[in-house]
């Protein structure tokens, strides 16, 4: 079945590059996902990548994929205290289960002053 | 701009009594889910309606129930709660099948549920 693996913790300076992996087993999955959610709130989308694509650039955001291993990640430059959040990765179902989105467990970043 | 609106925020309940959360949604999304967060397990899914008159089960259907009211509204219904259902339980919303062409999902601030 479907299934997305990340590892819970990742605790960095501010300033430093925070890199946050995702491993996946669907290998049709056509959009991948990254999600931050703030203490109290819902989950906001950060930035997604189709599947033809290797890397993705948003601002500090860079997304990597390499399909081949079914592993995404996230890297962060200049991290700053405000980037503490958990960041989810997510792949699509397959359209007859709604399309739903399988996350991940969840990467609980701290950034230290 | 309300987005996606859950109500309660926070509610406690004894074993056995029964609740419903609600949602709605003001952006015209065709889909809607309801997901259940745990420590160390990420979001689960619960139910999810693809559009309006249909629902379906997710992962973790079981002592649920749901209702899409209309195209706004999508409510979850706990018939006899139990301990193992304290969660936080989030509502979604997408314009088409989440995920489906990069459609983003937009969730609620979720409902903090423990049951005593």
């Amino acid at each position: 079945g479907e299934d997305v693996e990340q590892s819970l913790f990742l605790s960095v300076r501010e300033g430093d590059s925070s890199v946050i992996n995702c491993t996946y087993t669907d290998s049709s999955s056509t959009y991948l996902y990254w999600y931050k959610q703030e203490p109290g709130a819902g989950l906001q989308l950060l930035t997604y990548i189709f599947s033809n694509m290797d890397m993705k650039q948003d601002q500090r955001l860079t997304v990597l994929l390499n399909k081949k291993d079914k592993h995404l990640s996230l890297r962060i430059a200049d991290t700053q205290t405000g980037d503490s959040a958990i960041y989810f990765c997510a792949e699509r179902g397959t359209y007859n289960q709604g399309g739903k989105l399988i996350f991940g467990q969840g990467t609980e970043l701290s950034v230290k002053p | 701009n309300a987005g996606v609106t859950q109500t309660p925020k926070f509610q406690v309940l004894k074993t056995g009594q029964s609740m419903t959360l609600q949602c709605a949604q003001d952006m015209n999304h065709n889909s809607m889910y309801w997901y259940r967060q745990d420590p160390g397990m990420g979001l689960r899914l619960i139910y999810y309606s693809a559009s309006e008159g249909t629902t379906d089960k997710g992962e973790v259907p079981n002592g649920y129930n749901v209702s899409r009211l209309n195209k706004r509204e999508f409510s979850l219904r706990l018939e006899s709660a139990a301990p193992s259902q304290t969660s936080v339980y989030f509502c979604a919303s997408s314009e088409r099948a989440m995920g489906a062409g990069g459609a983003e999902a937009f969730f609620g601030q979720g409902t903090r549920l423990t049951v005593v």
